[in-house]
């Protein structure tokens, strides 16, 4: 199993480009997520989704769009770059057992992405 | 919604001195407590956790304790070495709950 693939890993953008980060999982795991880290801030929820076709924000989404298709992947759309959305970007994946949700989280690489 | 406060946020040690971290949660529903451990440039890892019917769980020279009456629980790390230099995460979620409340992170720094 790979796990938690995040793609890029580096990303320089212009304000108001657009751009996708991109986040799959090999483990057949229902729940997806996006963080972002911020120095002294912890982990910031964006958005998550609980199984294919199900998504709901997080703590900070604006400017953030997600979508789930499939159950593997999990993509973030930056619609249009602003500065403060320069940080580090982590895809996290969970699963159930017994039905019940876990809690456990599997973070991918994370993508740092920088916008001049 | 639910808070967890963690503290210090920077933790300086000795070589074989142990570490303590500390963190508050607001919502008694909360029942599942794990701790993450980031490596500089890494991705967060999930190094030990504990459930709301124990109130003490060892994984060799960390032990994470909970007391639910209060509502904080603690990392406890022995033998420092510095390879356990990194920021450590505390988190809380509900059962069946997927989503977990970080606390903000404490960088402990283990000198040789």
């Amino acid at each position: 199993n790979a796990g938690v693939t995040q793609t890029p890993k580096f990303q320089v953008l212009k304000t108001g480009q657009s751009m996708t980060l991109q986040c799959a999982q090999d483990m057949n795991h229902e729940y997806m997520s996006w963080y972002r880290q911020d120095p002294g801030m912890g982990l910031r929820l964006i958005h998550y989704s609980v199984g294919a076709g199900i998504t709901d924000q997080g703590e900070v989404p604006n400017g953030y769009n997600v979508s789930r298709s499939t159950t593997e992947d999990f993509p973030l759309r930056l619609l249009s770059a602003a500065p403060s959305q320069t940080s580090v970007y982590f895809c996290a994946s969970s699963y159930s057992y017994r039905g019940v949700a876990t809690g456990e989280l599997f973070f991918g690489e994370g993508s740092r992405l920088t916008v001049l | 919604g639910e808070n967890v406060e963690q503290h210090p946020s920077t933790l300086s040690v000795q070589e074989g001195d142990s570490a303590v971290i500390k963190c508050t949660y607001s919502d008694s529903a909360s029942n599942y407590f794990p701790w993450y451990k980031q490596e500089l440039g890494k991705r967060p890892q999930l190094i030990i956790d504990i459930r709301s019917n124990v109130g003490e769980k060892k994984d060799q020279r960390i032990a994470v304790t909970l007391n639910k009456t209060a509502k904080h629980f603690s990392l406890h790390i022995t033998e420092t070495q510095p390879e356990d230099s990194a920021v450590y995460f505390c988190a809380a979620s509900k059962q069946g709950s997927y989503i977990p409340t970080f606390g903000r992170g404490t960088s402990l720094i283990v000198h040789p």
